[in-house]
């Protein structure tokens, strides 16, 4: 199965600041990768796939890369994008996730 | 508003068995295939089962295979999943999700509940 990775495991950011988070496929995934976003309590939020923000999505997240370095950019944090962020490649099966990266408020 | 809400987790020894349902609303259930994820403490998500909409295509994670059993009912709208013979390291949230469309080998997951919390220990 593809193993995903993901870095860095914790990200402390400030409030305004940038975001950059990335992950690896351990083989190529094409551009089949999505983003998720999980805060405690709560169902994980779809973010993107491919290059598509998800509807109603700030145009502060985007996603890029493709075959098998992608990144998530929060341009402007804010302070409900504090969370667990997912990646998960599509590519093939079985559906693989990294292991999440944390963005916490510095 | 779509609504997808789990249940069925708790505190089950070793080799016992659980049952989750996961009660989908606000779509047509029928038009989808879906999923269960699971999370399992200090690791990411890990995916467990899937279903067609029409439940002739059903798949396991190796982990799971020979033990659970995906099902679902479509006059009801709801999702399953029979757990057997429980290990301790099958201890996480479970998720189910939803599929884009109806069939199992479809894409990522655009719809996810808040999942429920299954504990397997002596």
């Amino acid at each position: 199965e593809i193993v995903m990775t993901q870095s860095p495991a914790t990200l402390s950011v400030s409030p305004g600041e940038r975001a950059t988070l990335s992950c690896r496929a351990s083989q190529s995934v094409s551009s089949n990768l999505a983003w998720y976003q999980h805060k405690p309590g709560q169902a994980p939020r779809l973010l993107i796939y491919g290059a598509t923000r998800a509807t109603g999505l700030p145009a502060r997240f985007s996603g890029s890369g493709s075959g098998a370095e992608f990144t998530l950019t929060i341009s402007s944090l804010q302070s409900e994008d504090f969370a667990v962020y997912y990646c998960q490649q599509y590519n093939k099966w079985p559906r693989t996730f990294g292991q999440g990266t944390k963005v916490e408020i510095k | 508003e779509v609504q997808l809400v789990e249940s069925g987790g708790g505190l089950v020894q070793p080799g016992r068995s659980l049952r989750l349902s996961c009660a989908v609303s606000g779509l047509t259930f029928d038009n989808y295939g879906m999923h269960w994820v699971r999370q399992v403490p200090g690791k990411g998500l890990e995916w467990v089962s899937g279903i067609s909409w029409n439940s002739f295509n059903i798949d396991y994670a190796d982990s799971v295979k020979g033990r659970f059993t995906i099902s679902r009912d479509n006059a009801k709208n709801f999702l399953y999943l029979q757990m057997n013979s429980l290990r301790p390291n099958d201890t996480g949230l479970y998720y189910c999700a939803k599929a884009l469309g109806p069939n199992l080998y479809t894409g990522y997951f655009d719809q996810w509940g808040q999942g429920t919390l299954v504990t397997v220990s002596s």
